[in-house]
């Protein structure tokens, strides 16, 4: 089965970087998925780690570590239109399992 | 590219009625499409994936006889809730994975369907 963690909220000041955890316990790992699901809409894909290390993205950075079944999505120059739920997902045994996501609250 | 279509975006419905929902991929084949519900303030839940011309796997605890699904065509998936419930008022959300070049590991997200049982 797959079991994933993360904390729930955070706020944080407009300019500002967040750092957003994700742990996970997987009998089958295909790579890890981070989405932003802002409210009453859909998640939005963000990026995706197969490989240990650091992808970046423009303002989105995500690490994972499948050793320590851990990653993080880093996001730099917070806008206030990056007030959202970010979600991590494991893709494993053909399925998405998500994590219940961690609410972003950017403030001026 | 990879654009996921729902229809509708909301409904509203009496107790014990049908709801079809539709979930269409625009730009790309659609080699197996997922079905999601989310409750508020908690996470995606799989329902059930679909595979194009087969049936539906449906998780533990997802009544197949419920939650119909019908994926008849590359593009193309319905979820049925038949005989709906207050209890089935949620979010539904349908994903897809693609054909190559359309990544076969990213699920990309449809908009999302309000359902509102009365």
């Amino acid at each position: 089965g797959q079991n994933i963690d993360q904390p729930t909220e955070m706020t944080a000041t407009e300019g500002a970087i967040v750092q957003i955890n994700c742990t996970y316990q997987t009998s089958g790992f295909n790579g890890l998925f981070w989405y932003q699901q802002h409210a009453g809409e859909a998640p939005t894909f963000l990026s995706y780690n197969v490989l240990d290390g650091l992808e970046e993205k423009g303002r989105f950075s995500s690490f994972l570590s499948r050793s320590k079944g851990y990653s993080y999505l880093l996001l730099k120059e917070l806008q206030m239109k990056d007030s959202a739920s970010y979600l991590c997902a494991v893709s494993g045994n053909n399925r998405l399992a998500f994590g219940k996501g961690n609410q972003v609250v950017v403030i001026p | 590219g990879a654009v996921v279509s729902q229809h509708p975006s909301r409904v509203i419905c009496k107790s014990g009625t049908s709801v079809k929902i539709e979930c269409r991929s625009l730009d790309f084949q659609a080699t197996t499409m997922f079905w999601y519900r989310q409750f508020p303030k908690q996470s995606l839940m799989l329902m059930a994936t679909s595979n194009e011309g087969s049936k539906a796997t449906y998780e533990q605890g997802v009544e197949k006889d419920k939650f119909l699904i019908n994926h008849a065509s590359l593009t193309l998936s319905t979820l049925t809730v038949t005989s709906a419930h207050p209890e089935d008022s949620s979010f539904y959300i349908c994903s897809a994975t693609g054909v190559p070049p359309t990544s076969t590991d990213t699920q990309y997200f449809g908009p999302g369907t309000r359902l509102t049982v009365l």
